[in-house]
Formats: structure tokens, C-alpha cells, sequence
């Protein structure tokens, strides 16, 4: 059954630096998403992304946030200078689309766990 | 905004038993979500519903949308310690007829004990 993934499941980094989370979604899907879950609390919605281009983004999602599909199959967000609030585990979904939107249906990978020290 | 509120935050029950959470928008919802996340990792997607009045079954799992569409319930039969994790509801919030971001509640905590 087909699947998103993310890499790496856990990335530690320091204050300051750059990462590069990278998820591949599945394959058919038009719509791609990240949410970030910090330890103990909801899931929240970052951005979306369709046709190449940010369809939303929430509050959250400032300058220091981009994302990304360099080659049709990845699918990635970058935190340019993290801080320490940026540690969470970060999902990403993709979903289908159907005439007029996407089918709602949206599918999460296994998340990337975010250690900024 | 939208928000969605679970009930209870935490169940601990027998194996064997019934149980039943619940979840309450402030809003109508345009679809509902239900997930099952182990702590610490991904979420799993269960079911989704859009009609009022909608209930869909998966194994021993049956999910129901109220006819007003405001109110979810998620109801396990003869739990089982597999069925043990955190169980997320979704609200699908449509944006313009564009891609469609996921709001959640806080989940409920379900243990079953052998």
C-alpha cells in the first residue's frame, strides 16, 4: 500500500542552523502538507502546497520557513536559523484532488522528530 | 477559527469492553477526520466522514457524524491492547476550493488493560 515517508526520523541540530526535513509523498497525490506537533500538544497545520506553489500557510509558517518540490516525487520544508522553540515532530501529508479541490483524504507520514539544542 | 474539543482526554478500560469518544466543533464541519497516533509517532488514518447522518465501520471501529454535523463520536467494540494510543479527530476546513488544511483536537489517551 502506497506510503509517505520522511527523512530522517530524528534530526538534532543546534540553535542558528539550517535543516532540511524531506518527505516523499505518495506518489498520484497533488497536495502536500506539514503540520508540526510539539511534545504534548495538537497537531498544527504549517502550509500547504499545490501546483508548485504555497496555497496557505498559518501564523506559524514566518520568513524563517520555506518549502520545496526540486524533483516531482520530494517534497521539502526548511527552517533556515532554528531556534529552541522550533523542536517538534513534523508530519507531512499529501492528499488526492478532484475537480474543484482535493478529496479530502489527506495521509500522513511517520514525522520527523526535530531536537534544536 | 475552528475549534474541536475531545472527550474524555484519557480512557483507561478493560480489555473487552466498549468505549466511546467523542468529539464537538464550535463550528458545522465540511469533513471530519479520524486518526490514531502512537505516542511519538505518525498518524494513521482511520475514517472520514462528510455527510450529516454518516457512520462508517473498519473492523471493530465505527465512526458517526451527527446530522448537524457539528458533533463526532468514535466507538470501539470489544477493545482489544492493540486499540491502546492516542486518538486525533480532524476538521476539514476548506480554503477557497484549494488545498485544505487539518485542524485537530487534543486527542484522547486510550489504555486498554489486559
Amino acid at each position: 500500500e502506497p506510503e509517505v515517508t520522511q527523512t530522517p526520523s530524528h534530526q538534532v541540530t543546534q540553535m542558528g542552523q539550517e535543516v532540511i526535513l524531506r518527505c516523499v509523498p505518495i506518489s498520484n497525490h497533488l497536495y502536500f502538507y506539514w503540520y508540526r506537533q510539539i511534545l504534548g500538544q495538537k497537531v498544527e497545520f504549517l502550509v500547504s502546497f499545490y501546483n508548485n506553489e504555497i496555497s496557505e500557510k498559518s501564523e506559524i509558517f514566518d520568513d524563517q520557513f520555506s518549502v520545496e518540490r526540486p524533483d516531482g516525487s520530494n517534497f521539502t520544508l526548511k527552517i533556515r536559523s532554528t531556534k529552541l522553540e522550533d523542536s517538534a515532530m513534523y508530519f507531512c501529508a499529501s492528499g488526492t484532488a478532484t475537480l474543484g479541490g482535493p478529496k479530502n483524504e489527506q495521509f500522513f507520514g511517520p514525522g520527523t522528530r526535530l531536537t534544536v539544542l | 477559527s475552528q475549534e474541536l474539543e475531545q472527550s474524555p482526554q484519557s480512557l483507561i478500560v478493560q480489555e473487552g469492553k466498549n468505549l466511546t469518544i467523542n468529539c464537538t466543533s464550535s463550528k458545522t464541519l465540511y469533513g471530519l477526520y479520524w486518526y490514531k497516533q502512537k505516542y511519538g509517532e505518525g498518524l494513521i488514518f482511520l475514517m472520514m466522514l462528510q455527510k450529516g447522518g454518516e457512520e462508517k465501520s473498519h473492523e471493530k471501529i465505527t465512526a458517526k457524524l451527527d446530522e448537524k454535523k457539528q458533533q463526532s463520536s468514535l466507538h470501539i467494540t470489544a477493545s482489544q491492547p492493540s486499540h491502546a494510543g492516542i486518538y486525533l479527530c480532524g476538521a476539514d476546513i476548506p480554503y477557497l476550493g484549494s488545498a485544505r488544511q487539518l485542524t485537530f483536537g487534543s486527542g484522547t489517551q486510550l489504555t486498554v488493560l489486559p
